[in-house]
């Protein structure tokens, strides 16, 4: 079946870039999302990149995708300690259904 | 905002009750989910449902079972809870077309079972 991977844990200061990476493997993946979970609620959708684009930019945050390699990144720039959460990657294929499939998840930790 | 709620948020019980976990959304979305968020943060879907009185199983196998009597109303139900089903539970929703499918989440019923 489909499998999404994710490093667990990254800490970077505040004002550095951070960047998340996602492997998948699925190659008939259609969309590929990056969720936030900050403590005690539920994720919320950050962005999401179609799989015929390189490159998506919102703000601070860039996604980068390798369809090749079969990995996503998340780049946020200037992080703050508001950033400090769980990212998670997801994909789905386009079956007219929206079932994701998430990756384990990693803890950000934005330090001062 | 999403507009979509759960209760209970944190529910500590006793072997062997019965539970339900509640999941309401207002936003007259057709697709509805369920899933467990383990200790490890990852995520496994449970249930799903394409509209009222259609639910379906997901990938990771599940005691619990779910309703859709309702659009905007999606329950998910324990008949006898076991420490096994201490988890954290999510409830989603999702408008019924092809497009990126953003889902919208609710805020997580916490379920400990002691």
């Amino acid at each position: 079946g489909e499998d999404v991977e994710q490093s667990l844990f990254l800490s970077v200061r505040e004002g550095d870039s951070s960047v998340i990476n996602c492997t998948y493997t699925d190659s008939s993946s259609t969309y590929l999302y990056w969720y936030k979970q900050e403590p005690g609620a539920g994720l919320q959708l950050l962005t999401y990149i179609f799989s015929n684009m390189d490159m998506k930019q919102d703000q601070r945050l860039t996604v980068l995708l390798n369809k090749k390699d079969k990995h996503l990144s998340l780049r946020i720039a200037d992080t703050q300690t508001g950033d400090s959460a769980i990212y998670f990657c997801a994909e789905s294929s386009n079956t007219g259904f929206q079932k994701l499939v998430f990756g384990t998840g990693t803890r950000l930790l934005v330090s001062p | 905002e999403a507009d979509i709620y759960q209760t209970p948020r944190y529910l500590v019980i006793g072997t062997g009750k019965k539970i339900t976990l509640e999941c309401s959304q207002t936003m007259g979305h057709d697709k509805m989910y369920w899933y467990q968020q383990d200790p490890g943060m990852e995520l496994h879907l449970i249930h799903y449902s394409y509209g009222v009185n259609s639910t379906e199983k997901g990938d990771l196998s599940s005691e619990s079972t779910v309703s859709r009597i309702r659009t905007e109303h999606f329950p998910l139900t324990l008949e006898s809870a076991r420490p096994s089903h201490t988890s954290q539970y999510l409830c989603a929703s999702s408008r019924g077309t092809s497009d990126a499918g953003e889902l919208f989440f609710g805020e997580g019923s916490r379920l400990t079972v002691l």
